[in-house]
């Protein structure tokens, strides 16, 4: 069965630094998103992408956030400066909006990457 | 603004025990209902969904039946497993130009003991 796989699993990084997060998603899916959960914390939205540029962000996503798909088969977030309070996982999820059937308009999600900034 | 509240946790029952999670959302429009679980160590998977009043969507045993009138969306099972001990979401949608993010719930840790 396809599935969104994001890499690494977990990323440790100082104050300031630059991340970049990976995602591949399911292959014939047309929306990408970026999520994150701080700890203890609900899920919360990020951004979605359609189309290769951004259809909608939240008030999270600021300038020190952009994504990507540089490829054709990854979708990147990079944080360019971390912060204390970016520490949280983050779920990838995409979506196929093909056909009538009620299923296809879900998210399928990635297992997530926990990003720990110290 | 859209929201989403539900039982806050954790819930620890017996193996058998009936289970279940409250939900009740806010929205500015008609919103489809969704419940993730997440076993350990695992990514966010969708349980059931419903997309229209009254609906019930159903799977592996746990039910939730889209109720406009309370704006409730109440995940049960009529008898857990322990293979059930995971974290579950309630979560919405709104069409938003094709965007249709998900608004989620803080989430409720299910422990089911043998």
């Amino acid at each position: 069965e396809p599935e969104v796989t994001q890499t690494p699993s977990h990323q440790v990084t100082q104050m300031g630094q630059e991340v970049i997060l990976r995602c591949v998603p399911i292959s014939n899916h047309l929306y990408f998103y970026w999520y994150r959960q701080i700890l203890g914390q609900k899920v919360e939205f990020l951004v979605s992408f359609y189309n290769n540029e951004i259809s909608e962000k939240s008030e999270i996503f600021d300038d020190q956030f952009s994504v990507e798909r540089p490829d054709g088969s990854n979708f990147t977030l990079k944080i360019r400066s971390t912060k204390l309070e970016d520490s949280a996982m983050y779920f990838c999820a995409s979506r196929s909006i093909a056909g009538a059937q009620v299923w296809t308009d879900t998210q399928y999600f990635g297992p997530g990457t926990r990003l720990t900034v110290l | 603004g859209n929201s989403v509240t539900q039982m806050e946790g954790p819930v620890t029952l017996s193996e058998e025990a009936f289970l279940t999670i409250n939900c009740t959302y806010t929205a500015t429009g008609y919103p489809s209902l969704f419940w993730y679980v997440q076993y350990p160590g695992e990514g966010l998977q969708l349980l059931l969904k419903a997309t229209k009043a009254d609906d019930k969507g159903s799977n592996k045993g746990f039910e939730a039946t889209y109720r406009k009138e309370t704006t409730s969306f109440h995940l049960e099972k009529g008898s857990v497993q322990v293979s059930d001990s995971a974290v579950y979401f309630c979560a919405l949608s709104l069409p938003q130009g094709g965007s249709e993010k998900l608004v989620f719930g803080k989430g409720t840790k299910l422990t089911v003991n043998p």
